[in-house]
This record gives C-alpha cells, sequence and structure tokens, in this order.
C-alpha cells in the first residue's frame, strides 16, 4: 500500500499569514494527489485535485504543486473559514490512502 | 444540485450487521463511480471501499474485505453498503463520495453528511 505523510500534524497561524502544508508518498504517484478540507460535522470538501488543479468554485488563494512522491498545499492568505483539517489522498492505485492530516488553527 | 444523502446508521452490537444506503441526485447516477469512506471519531479519514459505475468493478480496503459489500441499484440512483461482523474498530461515520465521471477514482468532488455507525456491546 501507498502510505501518505503529512507535516506538520498542526500549526497555529493568524489570519492573513501564508500557510503551507507538505505531503509525501511512500513512492511516486505522479500527479495523483488530491487535498481536501474537513470541518467538524461537516461534509469534507475537495480543494485541489490532481496535484494541482482547483476544482471549480474553491478559491484562488488554495493551490496545489508537486509530483512524483513530494506536494504541498499552500494557503495565500489564511481567512477565518480556513480553520480546519486538512488531507491529502492518493488516487494512483487502490487501497487509495489518505495522509493524517493538519490541523490547523488560530494563533 | 448534486445531493448524496445517508441513511441506516446506528447502534449494534459487535459481530452484527448493518446496511447503510445513499440516495444520490442531481446527476446521472449511473455514469459515476462511488465510493464509501468513514472516519472514526477523533481520527482521519479511511478509504472503505468503490463500485464502478457499472457493478462489475468493485475493490474493498484491506480492513473490510470479507466482511463489508458494496452494490448499487442505478434504477434507484442508490448505493449500499452491507456491513457483516461488525466490530468495535468499525465505529466511525461513513460518508458516500462520488468519483469522476466515468471512472472509478477516488476523486470526491461531492460527499455525503454521513451516517454514524456506532459497535458498541
Amino acid at each position: 500500500d501507498i502510505q501518505m505523510t503529512q507535516s506538520p500534524s498542526s500549526l497555529s497561524a493568524s489570519v492573513g499569514d501564508r500557510v503551507t502544508i507538505t505531503c509525501r508518498a511512500s513512492q511516486s504517484i505522479s500527479s495523483s494527489l488530491n487535498w481536501y478540507q474537513v470541518k467538524p460535522g461537516k461534509a469534507p470538501k475537495l480543494l485541489i485535485y490532481a496535484a494541482s488543479s482547483l476544482q471549480s468554485g474553491v478559491p484562488s488563494k488554495f493551490s496545489g504543486s508537486g509530483s512524483g512522491t513530494d506536494f504541498t498545499l499552500t494557503i495565500s492568505s489564511l481567512q477565518p473559514e480556513d480553520f480546519a483539517t486538512y488531507y491529502c489522498q492518493q488516487s494512483y492505485r487502490t487501497p487509495f490512502t489518505f495522509g493524517p492530516g493538519t490541523k490547523v488553527d488560530i494563533k | 444540485q448534486v445531493q448524496l444523502v445517508e441513511s441506516g446508521g446506528g447502534v449494534v452490537q459487535p459481530g452484527m450487521s448493518l446496511r447503510l444506503s445513499c440516495a444520490a441526485s442531481g446527476f446521472i447516477f449511473s455514469n459515476y463511480g462511488m465510493h464509501w469512506v468513514r472516519q472514526a471519531p477523533g481520527k482521519g479519514l479511511e478509504w472503505v471501499a468503490l463500485i464502478g459505475y457499472y457493478e462489475t468493478t468493485k475493490y474493498y480496503a484491506d480492513s473490510v474485505k470479507g466482511r463489508f459489500t458494496i452494490s448499487r441499484d442505478n434504477s434507484k440512483n442508490t448505493l449500499y453498503l452491507q456491513m457483516n461482523s461488525l466490530r468495535a474498530e468499525d465505529t466511525a461515520v461513513y460518508h458516500c463520495v462520488r468519483g469522476p465521471l466515468f471512472q472509478w477514482l477516488l476523486i470526491g468532488d461531492f460527499w455525503g453528511q454521513g451516517a454514524l455507525v456506532t459497535v458498541s456491546s
């Protein structure tokens, strides 16, 4: 199975900060990497697919990059609604696996 | 608009069975692969199973293989998850997730709110 890791596991940031989250795959997954935002009690939301493609309706402050084994999610200017947990997920092969998540909270 | 509404969750004892349903609307259900993804309390997301837009393609996580069965009824726009021999570690919120058009990859552009399954004696 492809193992996904994320760093940091949590971070504290202020409104307006630029935030970067890193995801690493245990083997090359090309660009088959997706990012989700999860808030308590709500359905997960797809932000980025295929490593760098912005999902329809998602604000452009979210961006993704990377290929192979190393990927990043960047939020250019953190807003109150962005405080959540972010997960990466590989769609390269089954079993589809998620990273352990990065919790972004208010400093 | 696209809607996925899960039902059938509840509290069951270990070893018992439960069937989850996911009613889909707002899109041509038969054209999309579908998935179940779960989140245990305080834990991360875990992919459980997928079914292709026709039933010929099915895959399962090792943790549920042989105990869970995914199926669909395209005439009813409904996805199912039959869960047998339930264990405490199956306790989670189970989400129904839509995959891409004519694919069975997990790129979940729409998720249901989820159904809570609690396995406890």
